[in-house]
């Protein structure tokens, strides 16, 4: 079945270094890539995404790009801050039974240490 | 504006009791969900509503069933909770149901089953 691997399980960095986090996808009809992050004990809230007609998208410090021919993505996070520990969640859309639903990636908690 | 509200926020059942979990939405969104996020697995749906009227299962429905009473509420019946069963649930919703739209999460439900 449809499956997204999302690497590495977690991520230590220190204050003002760079995060990179990646996914890979097995559907190749997949064609939107939300990135959600959740503090501890809070809801999933999307924070970034990416339409498979475009390679690159930046918001702020935060940036996300695709690779459709390898199937994967990723979330860079620049001048990482403490407030950017949280788990990051990846996902990608596949069409299944009727529905075009998102299919999650198990997630990425990333401490960033002061 | 709420957004997306559920009850209760945390639950204990014994195993084969049962229990109804709520949502609420107050975004005048057409489209709902039901998520449960377990440890080192991301988020899996367990049923959707496309809109006021229809369900439908999503990844994971064995155990569960789902009723739509109105376009604000979106409820989820266990008949008759297992330990397998114990997790967080997420409720969504969104304007349509479409993966490219974004879904709203209300603050979960952690429910325990012994």
């Amino acid at each position: 079945g449809e499956n997204v691997e999302q690497h590495p399980s977690t991520l230590s960095v220190q204050e003002g270094d760079s995060a990179v986090i990646k996914c890979t996808y097995s559907d190749s009809a997949s064609n939107y890539f939300p990135w959600y992050k959740q503090e501890l004990g809070k809801r999933p809230q999307l924070i970034i995404d990416i339409r498979s007609n475009v390679g690159e998208k930046k918001d702020q410090r935060i940036a996300v790009t695709l690779n459709k021919t390898a199937k994967h993505f990723s979330l860079h996070i620049t001048e990482t801050q403490p407030e950017d520990s949280a788990v990051y969640f990846c996902a990608a859309t596949a069409f299944s039974g009727g529905y075009n639903k998102l299919i999650f990636g198990a997630g990425t908690r990333l401490a960033v240490h002061p | 504006n709420a957004g997306v509200t559920q009850t209760p926020k945390f639950q204990v059942l014994k195993t084969g009791q049962s229990m109804t979990l709520q949502c609420a939405q107050d975004m005048n969104h057409n489209s709902m969900y039901w998520y449960r996020q377990d440890p080192g697995m991301g988020l899996r749906l367990i049923y959707y509503s496309a809109s006021e009227g229809t369900t439908d299962k999503g990844e994971v429905p064995n155990g569960y069933n789902v009723s739509r009473l109105n376009k604000r509420e979106f409820s989820l019946r266990l008949e008759s909770a297992a330990p397998s069963q114990t997790s967080v649930y997420f409720c969504a919703s969104s304007t349509e149901t479409s993966p490219q739209e974004t879904q709203y999460f209300g603050p979960g439900t952690r429910l325990l089953v012994l």
